[in-house]
Formats: C-alpha cells, structure tokens, sequence
C-alpha cells in the first residue's frame, strides 16, 4: 500500500511564525503535491516538485515556498503565517503516468490554525 | 478561471437510492477523468477513472457516464449506502506530454439517510 505521511494533523500557530509542513512518501514516486483544502473552494494546488530539487508554482503559490532535498521528501514552508492562511493541508504523491493515468495518493492532511 | 465545474454542492439522498454529481470542463485536452472520495479526517481516495474513448465505465455500484460532445461526465452511486456519506471530487487531467496536474473540481457533499 502506497503511504503518504504527513508530520501532524493539527498545528496551531501565530501570525508572523514560520510554519513547516513535513509530508513523506514510501514509494518511490517521482511527483510530490501540495494542496490547501477550504470549505466551498475545493482542492487547490499550491507546489508541485517532479524531481528532487525541482518545483513548480501551482495555482496559489503567494505566501508559501517548499522544499524537495530528497525524493520522499516534500516541505511546504509558511515564510510569515497569516491568519488567511488557516486551512486544511493535503499533501499527495504520484508515481508518473501509468497507462496515462496520474492517480495521486493523498496524506491524512494538517489542519493548520494560525491565530 | 475555473476548468472544472462541480454541481451540486451538497446532495442528501436516501438509502437505497440513486446519487447523481455531475462535471463540466472547458479545455478539450483533458483525456483523463478521476473521481476521488473523501471521509472526514481522511485525505481524498482515487474511487474510479475514465478516459474519453469510452462513454461509460462501471465498477460495482459506481458508474461514471462520459459524454466528450457536451465536455461532461458524471458519477453515479446505484443502490447508495450511508457509508457512502463522503465529500466527491472530480478532475481532470492531460494524459500525454509533460503535465503533472490535475484539476479538481470543488465537490460535493454526499449524505445517505439510513
């Protein structure tokens, strides 16, 4: 079974505070995620990294940044928290297009509060 | 701008009925149609998929309908359960080329009465 992990389920921070979201996958997957998840806006796609090291802007990319050091390893970091950035974190992976389908494998996800 | 259109948004159904959500998308290039189911506390599953050379593929009670003329596709839950009660999301992707991504439409709310 493919496990995508993600380092907690509930973070509360301040405004200011630099955030880290940790998510590890066990499967050797080439393509890591980030999405933030609200109420009525659906999934909405913040990084994307194809390889380690390399990223890409998705569609809310403002206030984030990430890392990708090592291929099981794909960091979501909040420079400066803000209070709009209260969300639900999901992080996914996919292992590249199989028979053209590029399923991607969701964490539990980080509800993250930022006061 | 918004590529994939979800309706409805919530959907409450009884037991045993027939539970219908349907999408529309804009760019003619998607090739690739997933649904994906969602418990709370949990992050999304893939439950089905479709390409558009097939108007419609079944697995158990679950039914997407594809129809590329009208750029639609639907997911329908035959006989629907409460422990079908989740959040749906449908997306879209290209299959071919270099794009990693998919569009997910902004889901629906499913709730089965007992």
């Amino acid at each position: 079974d493919v496990k995508v992990t993600q380092s907690s389920r509930y973070l509360v921070k301040r405004t200011g505070e630099k955030v880290f979201l940790e998510c590890v996958q066990d499967m050797d997957h080439e393509n890591m995620f980030w999405y933030r998840q609200d109420p009525g806006l659906g999934l909405r796609l913040i990084y994307f990294s194809y390889d380690v090291k390399m990223k890409e802007k998705g569609d809310i990319p403002e206030g984030y940044s990430v890392s990708r050091e090592k291929k099981e390893r794909f960091s979501l970091i909040l420079e400066s928290a803000s209070t709009n950035q209260t969300s639900m974190y999901l992080c996914a992976s996919s292992p590249g297009p199989i028979m053209g389908e590029w399923t991607q494998y969701f964490g539990p996800g980080t509800r993250l509060t930022v006061l | 701008q918004q590529q994939v259109k979800q309706s409805p948004q919530s959907l409450i159904v009884q037991k045993g009925g027939i539970s219908i959500i349907n999408c529309a998308y804009e760019n003619t290039a998607f090739d690739y149609f997933p649904w994906y189911q969602q418990f709370p506390g949990k992050g999304p599953a893939l439950l089905i998929a479709i390409r558009p050379d097939v108007s419609e593929k079944k697995e158990g009670r679950f039914t997407i309908s594809f129809n590329k003329s009208a750029k639609q596709f639907s997911l329908h839950i035959m006989d629907s359960q409460p422990g079908d009660s989740a959040t749906y999301f449908c997306a879209a992707s290209i299959s071919g080329g270099s794009n990693y991504k998919l569009t997910f439409g902004k889901g629906t709310l499913l709730t089965v009465n007992p």
